[in-house]
């Protein structure tokens, strides 16, 4: 049971132009969003993060926003760098819980 | 300040034989995270602990998976009695509390044979 979903396993995105990666989730008990960033042979590496109680949260060029009527959050990194090209995760909590749900990734590449 | 580290990097099983994954959290940080990621499948929960405590392994399967972080020294994940489906990367995570993010180390890649 995939609690939370990307549907887009890879994506491509011209260097300096807005990269747009999007995750769904079916448990309305959720209240706290991560987006981990992954490399290959390595362990994902935090991102960014956001409440329920926001609909958007910024650091630099990453910004995350939250639609909970829709069950739904997107991550948006603009400009794109060529550094940025790696997988994509989200995740998901309930605030009061120790299990954070992870999507499959989505696979980032920014083509210089 | 080392981060979550992980070892071995690389471990090869044959079938039957028991598999010993080692995790060391971060300073400081006495919460302790087991996710396993199949291929093409994402990270999935195993079991939560903290010191001398499991407090949550819903995610672990019930037969020949155990999970332990003892007051000193590192977490560590066992699995025994080895099959081809056990094959995946296993990763650690840590937190100072379970309301903070968590760090993940560089995970153990078990190959079984």
């Amino acid at each position: 049971d995939q609690q939370v979903k990307q549907n887009s396993p890879s994506l491509s995105v011209q260097e300096g132009r807005i990269s747009i990666l999007n995750c769904d989730y079916t448990n309305s008990m959720f209240d706290y969003f991560l987006w981990y960033k992954k490399y290959p042979a390595e362990g994902p590496t935090f991102l960014i993060s956001i409440s329920s109680i926001k609909d958007k949260n910024e650091d630099g060029r990453f910004t995350v926003f939250l639609n909970k009527s829709a069950k739904h959050l997107s991550l948006h990194i603009v400009p794109s760098q060529p550094g940025d090209s790696a997988v994509y995760f989200c995740a998901a909590s309930a605030y009061t819980g120790n299990q954070f749900y992870f999507g499959t990734g989505t696979s980032l590449t920014v083509i210089p | 300040n080392a981060g979550v580290m992980q070892n071995p990097r690389h471990l090869v099983r044959r079938r039957g034989q028991e598999a010993r994954l080692r995790c060391s959290p971060m300073k400081g940080h006495s919460h302790v995270y087991w996710y396993r990621q199949l291929p093409e499948e994402g990270l999935k929960f195993m079991v939560y602990l903290q010191k001398e405590n499991i407090i949550d392994e819903s995610g672990m399967p019930k037969e020949r998976f155990s999970a332990e972080f003892p007051k000193e020294g590192p977490s560590i994940l066992r699995i025994q009695q080895v099959v081809r489906g056990d094959s995946a990367a296993y990763f650690c995570a840590s937190s100072p509390s379970n309301t903070y993010e968590q760090y993940f180390g560089p995970g153990t890649r078990l190959t079984v044979t």
